[in-house]
């Protein structure tokens, strides 16, 4: 069970290029969140995603875009990428809640360091 | 979403209960609880959650205000491995079923020999 999956672990890009970062989960969750983690920061959310077929923006969302492709995987795209996006992209999970009790925790991977110069 | 605050760093000794605390005095009625930790710079891992009754698993304990204003987090053996930074989030249900985790800058917790 490999839980949250996210591809590649490391990137640098120059100023301008463009680049998806990949996110997959093997837990048949509904929801999936992008975060970027800014040196000495807490997590701030980019976008998110409550079921296939929906997405929203988050805390963050500027120059970014995003792919629910099916249930497993959530794309995030950066169109131009800036020197002010080089961070830790956390990508994560969790059920949908059930009834009156909020969805169980979420999951996370283990990050994409991107830097970009 | 309330907002969370919380001690920027703490230390404990190996063996002793290291004592997180939360304030969270906007919470309200139907809003829960969560703990988080981030080891180094892993991806963060679950904790526990509560709304309004102390909680415990494998991991930890919860404890809530009865006024629900602020919560402690209590690692009851605190090891070399439980060094991280710990986010205590207030998490609301929105309608359609699912949530959102709005993290803040956390608590440093140093444990030492």
């Amino acid at each position: 069970n490999a839980g949250v999956t996210q591809t590649p672990k490391f990137q640098v890009l120059k100023t301008g290029q463009s680049m998806t970062l990949q996110c997959a989960q093997d837990m048949n969750h509904n929801s999936m969140y992008w975060y970027r983690q800014d040196p000495g920061m807490g997590l701030r959310l980019i976008y998110y995603s409550a079921s296939e077929g929906t997405t929203d923006k988050g805390e963050v969302p500027n120059g970014y875009n995003v792919s629910r492709l099916n249930k497993r995987e959530f794309s995030l795209r950066l169109e131009s990428a800036a020197p002010s996006q080089t961070s830790v992209y956390f990508c994560a999970s969790s059920k949908m809640a059930e009834g009156a009790h909020p969805s169980t925790e979420a999951f996370f991977g283990q990050g994409t360091r991107l830097t970009v110069v | 979403d309330a907002k969370t605050t919380q001690p920027t760093s703490m230390d404990c000794a190996e063996g002793r209960a290291a004592n997180l605390p939360c304030n969270h005095s906007t919470i309200s009625g139907n809003e829960y609880v969560y703990w988080y930790r981030q080891i180094h710079s892993q991806g963060p891992q679950y904790i526990i959650h509560g709304l309004k009754n102390n909680e415990t698993n494998e991991m930890a304990s919860l404890i809530i205000t009865e006024d629900r204003k602020s919560s402690t987090l209590i690692l009851p053996h605190a090891t070399l491995r439980d060094t991280a930074v710990y986010y205590c989030i207030v998490r609301v249900r929105i309608s359609g079923g699912y949530n959102k985790l709005i993290f803040g800058a956390g608590t440093r917790l140093a444990v030492h020999p």
